[in-house]
């Protein structure tokens, strides 16, 4: 069975920096790409960053270029994604989830979910 | 970047009902569109993918239609688990990808 698992949310401060894990089980982590998807209070998904299964490939969402780091450890004990976030601004207050893409036929689509963890910036 | 608009942003309804969602996008995006069911306090769960194709475990009263640039979800009979907000998403530029502000089914 699939399990994402996300840490690491919390209160920060405006400028300060936070790192976000999501633990990944149930399926061969390195076959598959993995993204981070926001959700602001009260708002829409907002899609954040995507990074293939290898590491190799990634993107970002214009608002968080520069500023937010995606990686992956792919090790056999540590089969884990990380969102590192820096400069952080009141508008980064969201639900932040990490994501497993769903393979298709020559397409790839968030399939599988983590519960989510709360990053809350403010002073 | 391509933006998808999706419409209306409420749509009220009784159990038993049709339900027609919209989602457009700025620019075509082939049938590289999926949607999205989204339940207070939960993770969004992936009902169609590719614009048509239902997810594993989805009812067949979930089914998605359209290519280019305009994409319908249609809800053939509401059941009482459906009232819910419901996004759409491309990823015609993988890894990239973009969601619609989303469309919420209410209980009328």
């Amino acid at each position: 069975e699939v399990q994402l698992l996300e840490s690491g949310g919390g209160l920060v401060q405006p400028g300060g920096s936070l790192r976000l894990s999501c633990a990944a089980s149930g399926f061969t982590f390195s076959s598959y790409a993995m993204s981070w998807v926001r959700q602001a209070p009260g708002k829409g998904l907002e899609w954040v960053a995507s990074m293939s299964g290898s590491g190799g490939s990634t993107d970002y969402a214009d608002s968080v270029k520069g500023r937010f780091t995606i990686s992956r450890d792919n090790s056999k004990n540590t089969l884990t994604l990380y969102l590192q976030m820096s400069s952080l601004r009141g508008e980064d207050t969201a639900v932040y989830y990490c994501a497993k893409d769903q393979v298709y036929s020559g397409s790839y689509y968030p399939g599988y979910w983590g519960q989510g963890t709360l990053v809350t910036v403010s002073s | 970047e391509i933006v998808l608009t999706q419409s209306p942003a409420t749509l009220s309804l009784s159990p038993g009902e049709r339900a027609t969602l919209s989602c457009r996008a700025s620019q075509s995006v082939s049938t590289y569109l999926a949607w999205y069911q989204q339940k207070p306090g939960q993770a969004p769960r992936l009902l169609i993918y590719d614009a048509s194709n239902r997810a594993t475990g989805i009812p067949a009263r979930f089914s998605g239609s359209g290519s280019g640039t305009d994409f319908t979800l249609t809800i053939s009979s509401l059941e009482p688990e459906d009232f819910a907000v419901y996004y759409c998403q491309q990823r015609s530029n993988w890894p990239g990808l973009t969601f619609g502000g989303g469309t919420k089914v209410e209980i009328k």
